[in-house]
């Protein structure tokens, strides 16, 4: 089956100690896109990418930063890691249809926890 | 801004009954679309329906159903035939286009509506 997937599921990493989290796709959707969802808060966008375009949202902090090597991965990578920044990371892919509007599909999101 | 209000924090639904969950939005943007996904507590955010603001009919999949109402801007979730599995988080998103058009947007979500179905 066609679909998103995140690796790992759950992540714990120390303060300061850079992590990365991993993104696939099998769907060939050209638009790649990494929520920030925080315990009992509404997802919240970092950053998507548009094929190799990178585009960042306004307020997302420079700790955060993103690699998309090809279409179908997309990488999150946190180089110091706070204690504010334990949160359920959402992956989520889009293919862009001209007029149409399409969903956005999600992965199942990687738990982070920050010691 | 794009604001998207949940008033729900918790709702309860006997097995097999009709739920109605709530979504107000406010923009300015004539040209919008509103979504609901549905997250379990696996984390995975499901999409359930779509409505465009210019569609002319109420969308409808399976036993969801979306009551836009445009001049109040609402668009309430209603699912029909409650059952076990539609125990989750319920998110209403409203899409937002970046500043250089395109097809693609951005999700800004509500605060959720966590539906608890009783059998």
């Amino acid at each position: 089956d066609a679909m998103v997937i995140q690796n790992p599921r759950y992540q714990v990493t120390q303060f300061g100690k850079p992590v990365t989290l991993s993104c696939s796709q099998t769907l060939n959707h050209n638009v790649m896109y990494w929520y920030q969802q925080k315990s009992s808060q509404a997802p919240k966008l970092l950053f998507h990418y548009y094929d190799k375009d990178f585009n960042n949202e306004a307020d997302t902090p420079d700790n955060f930063q993103s690699r998309r090597p090809n279409t179908s991965f997309c990488f999150l990578d946190i180089r110091s890691p706070g204690l504010g920044d334990a949160a359920m990371y959402l992956c989520a892919t889009s293919r862009d249809k001209g007029e149409v509007v399409s969903e956005q599909f999600f992965g199942p999101g990687t738990r982070l926890t920050v010691l | 801004a794009q604001k998207i209000t949940q008033t729900q924090p918790g709702m309860f639904v006997q097995e097999k009954e009709a739920v109605t969950l709530d979504c107000t939005y406010d923009t300015s943007d004539q040209s919008y679309g509103l979504f609901w996904y549905k997250q379990p507590s696996s984390g995975e955010m499901i999409f359930l329906i779509y409505q465009g603001s210019y569609d002319e009919q109420n969308a409808t999949e399976g036993r969801y159903s979306l009551n836009f109402q445009k001049a109040r801007k609402s668009a309430n979730l209603v699912i029909s035939a409650s059952q076990l599995g539609d125990s989750a988080m319920y998110f209403c998103a409203m899409r937002e286009e970046f500043p250089w058009g395109g097809s693609n947007y951005k999700l800004t979500f509500g605060k959720g509506t966590l539906l608890t179905v009783n059998p």
